[in-house]
């Protein structure tokens, strides 16, 4: 199965800060590759699909670029609602297995 | 608006079944697209349980495939997921969520556009 790798594990940042977090998969799959964002307690948020495409809804302050086996996800400016877990997804291969990356905590500096 | 709710027992034996149930409203599940489950154990990272289409064809994790089995019901408008011979390593918050969105007339079927709020399992005696 293809594995997803995220880097940093956690991050302290301000509001305001221009973040990026990176994912790589330990073998290419073009752009099939999506974002999302989690807060505790509740369900993960879809935020970019297709490895650039924001999802409808979602603040144009993120963005997210890449392809093959290496990805990232930019939050222009933080804002203070921002602060969460992310997670990278792959979906390379039909049938599936789909997987996750490990996630990055983004916490308040 | 499409919405997704989870049900079923919350606490459940070790080598018994964990049967839970998503409730789907504001899209008939017989139009289309996939339904899956992803859980996701105390203070860990997402783990995907598998996928059914509308017609009821199958997609399993691996790691999970000989212990799992997925169904779907239209006529209910639900779809429903079975693991069995459970131990506390299946402890986790389960997730149901809706797989694949068309738009423009273009069609993406790898991400996960809409989710229930998960219910906790917890696998003890």
């Amino acid at each position: 199965a293809i594995q997803l790798t995220q880097s940093p594990s956690s991050l302290s940042a301000s509001v305001g800060d221009r973040v990026t977090i990176t994912c790589r998969a330990s073998q290419g799959i073009s752009s099939a590759l999506a974002w999302y964002q989690q807060k505790p307690g509740k369900a993960p948020k879809l935020l970019i699909y297709d490895a650039s495409s924001l999802e409808s809804g979602v603040p144009s302050r993120f963005s997210g670029s890449g392809s093959g086996t290496d990805f990232t996800l930019t939050i222009s400016s933080l804002q203070p609602e921002d602060f969460a877990t992310y997670y990278c997804q792959q979906f390379n291969s039909f049938p599936p297995p789909i997987t996750f990356g490990q996630g990055t905590r983004l916490e308040i500096k | 608006q499409v919405q997704l709710q989870e049900s079923g027992p919350g606490l459940v034996k070790p080598s018994e079944t964990l049967s839970l149930t998503c409730a789907v409203s504001g899209y008939s599940i017989g139009s289309g697209y996939f339904w899956g489950w992803i859980r996701q154990p105390p203070g860990k990272g997402l783990e995907w349980i598998g996928s059914i289409f509308h017609s009821g064809s199958t997609y399993y994790n691996p790691s999970l495939k000989s212990r799992l089995s997925m169904s779907v019901d239209t006529s209910k408008n639900q779809f429903s997921l079975r693991l069995n011979s459970v131990t506390a390593a299946d402890t986790a918050v389960y997730f149901c969520a809706r797989r694949g969105y068309c738009t423009g007339g273009s069609c993406f079927w790898g991400y996960f556009h809409h989710w229930g709020q998960g219910t906790l399992v917890t696998v003890s005696s």
